[in-house]
């Protein structure tokens, strides 16, 4: 179990390029999530995945933003036409959603820092 | 509306002793889960602690302690014996209905002096 992995971890992109980030999440979790945090905030929410299906996203995730999890693997946020607003570092989370409602080893990776320029 | 709040944007404490990093949280859910997060300036979020709603017992996972009181909607982190390993920047959050998503504070930066 090497933990959640996040590549690259630092993206420099000029304005109106798209970008894609890749999350690895623990092998045996069903669940994955993705947060967005800008500099001296806490982590919003983006979105999640219940195995392949997204199950729910924030209004946060605009048009320009999707989020993808073949197979229930790995995930990939793509986020088109970039704007200097979108330079954040960008966390991906994953955990096992059980039976019971229970919901065990919520783990974040280290992040895909973006800066827009 | 569900909110976290720590009103503590930095803090400072001596090396060894004690410090209590401040929370509140409001929610209408009678189910939810409260967490602590580290977030040296590396970036990664490192799990400390976590407290269910209906846990009777505060939770306690080593030098980390959180002093849990439901009624005034409070889930302060109690750090023992800080080191100077400790200074990071530390968040709290609410855990969410069945989708577990998680909503954070803005955090509280933590300098331990020598």
């Amino acid at each position: 179990d090497t933990g959640v992995s996040q590549d690259p971890r630092h993206k420099i992109t000029k304005r109106g390029q798209n970008v894609t980030f890749r999350c690895d999440p623990i092998s045996e979790h069903n669940r994955l999530y993705w947060y967005r945090q800008t500099l001296g905030q806490g982590p919003e929410f983006l979105t999640y995945f219940q195995n392949e299906a997204q199950l729910e996203k924030s209004r946060l995730l605009s048009d320009r933003f999707s989020a993808e999890r073949p197979k229930g693997s790995f995930s990939t946020l793509e986020i088109q036409r970039t704007e200097q607003g979108d330079s954040a570092m960008y966390l991906c989370a994953s955990s096992l959603y059980a039976r019971g409602d229970q919901n065990y080893g919520y783990t974040f990776g280290s992040g895909t820092r973006l800066t827009v320029v | 509306a569900q909110k976290i709040t720590q009103t503590q944007p930095g803090m400072f404490v001596q090396e060894k002793e004690a410090v209590t990093l401040d929370c509140t949280y409001d929610t209408s859910d009678p189910s939810y889960g409260l967490f602590w997060y580290k977030q040296p300036s590396s970036g990664e979020m490192i799990f400390l602690i976590y407290q269910g709603s209906y846990d009777q017992q505060n939770a306690t996972e080593g030098r980390y302690s959180l002093n849990f009181q439901k009624a005034r909607k409070s889930a302060n982190l109690v750090i023992s014996a800080s080191q100077l390993g400790d200074s990071a920047m530390y968040f709290c959050a609410m855990s969410l209905g069945s989708s577990y998503k998680l909503i954070f504070g803005s955090g509280t930066r933590l300098l331990v002096r020598p």
